[in-house]
């Protein structure tokens, strides 16, 4: 089962404007983690941000997290085609260790030239 | 190139058969992740192992199977396949047991397809 849900499903939207995904989850967390993944290829880690964090920046990545509304979104600001991909958020639950992460549904992204 | 190496990277086999899908951790890590990706299912867990012993268990049917050698690579045997079982399977690592905390290194994943 998903412990992440992305929405929303799809989102298009021109080259340099900023991006939008958001991510809901069930149970309590140590930290929430958002990865990209290119049309059938692996996934690869971008941020974590932990459970005592509300916001944390990376490069053009802003992820922010409402853990009382269990919730968290990233923004990528001034997109680029290269920005094309799904985007996951996964979960480390609070009660299981960190020893497996459990991924949401992802957010598919298309960056128009 | 992540660092997480899987072989082979397709496999085309058909319904009853068994396959053996391989995974080398990046140089370092000591756990091991396997998950599968389907449309329908999505990203689900299977199994880890941390230095050469099951460490968690996830949605990991009896008809699969996967284990950890001494060298710390990891196999996951697929057998009695079905049509349902065709997906992307991943392997991922990370150093210490509790990846959550600080991420997982993907690899490229083999994609499976029964016919």
């Amino acid at each position: 089962s998903q412990q992440g849900e992305e929405d929303p499903q799809a989102l298009s939207i021109q080259e340099g404007e900023n991006a939008t995904m958001n991510c809901s989850y069930k149970t309590s967390i140590n930290n929430l983690q958002w990865y990209r993944q290119n049309s059938g290829r692996g996934l690869v880690h971008l941020i974590l941000i932990r459970s005592n964090e509300r916001e944390k920046h990376s490069g053009r990545l802003r992820v922010t997290l409402d853990t009382s509304k269990k919730s968290s979104s990233l923004l990528i600001t001034a997109s680029r085609a290269a920005d094309t991909a799904s985007y996951f958020c996964a979960t480390a639950a609070a009660n299981f260790g960190n020893e497996k992460l459990t991924f949401g549904t992802g957010t598919r992204l298309t960056i128009i030239p | 190139d992540s660092g997480v190496t899987q072989t082979p990277k397709h496999l085309i086999t058909a319904t009853g058969q068994r396959v053996t899908l391989r995974c080398s951790p990046r140089s370092g890590d000591l756990s091991v992740y396997w998950y599968q990706q389907s449309l329908d299912q999505g990203l689900q867990f299977l199994i880890q192992y941390y230095n050469g012993e099951e460490r968690a268990k996830g949605n990991i049917l009896e008809r699969f199977s996967a284990q950890q050698f001494p060298d710390l690579h990891s196999e996951l045997n697929l057998s009695s396949l079905e049509l349902g079982d065709s997906a992307l399977y991943f392997c991922a690592s990370s150093v210490g047991g509790t990846g959550g905390a600080y991420g997982y290194t993907f690899g490229s994943g083999t994609r499976l397809t029964v016919v």
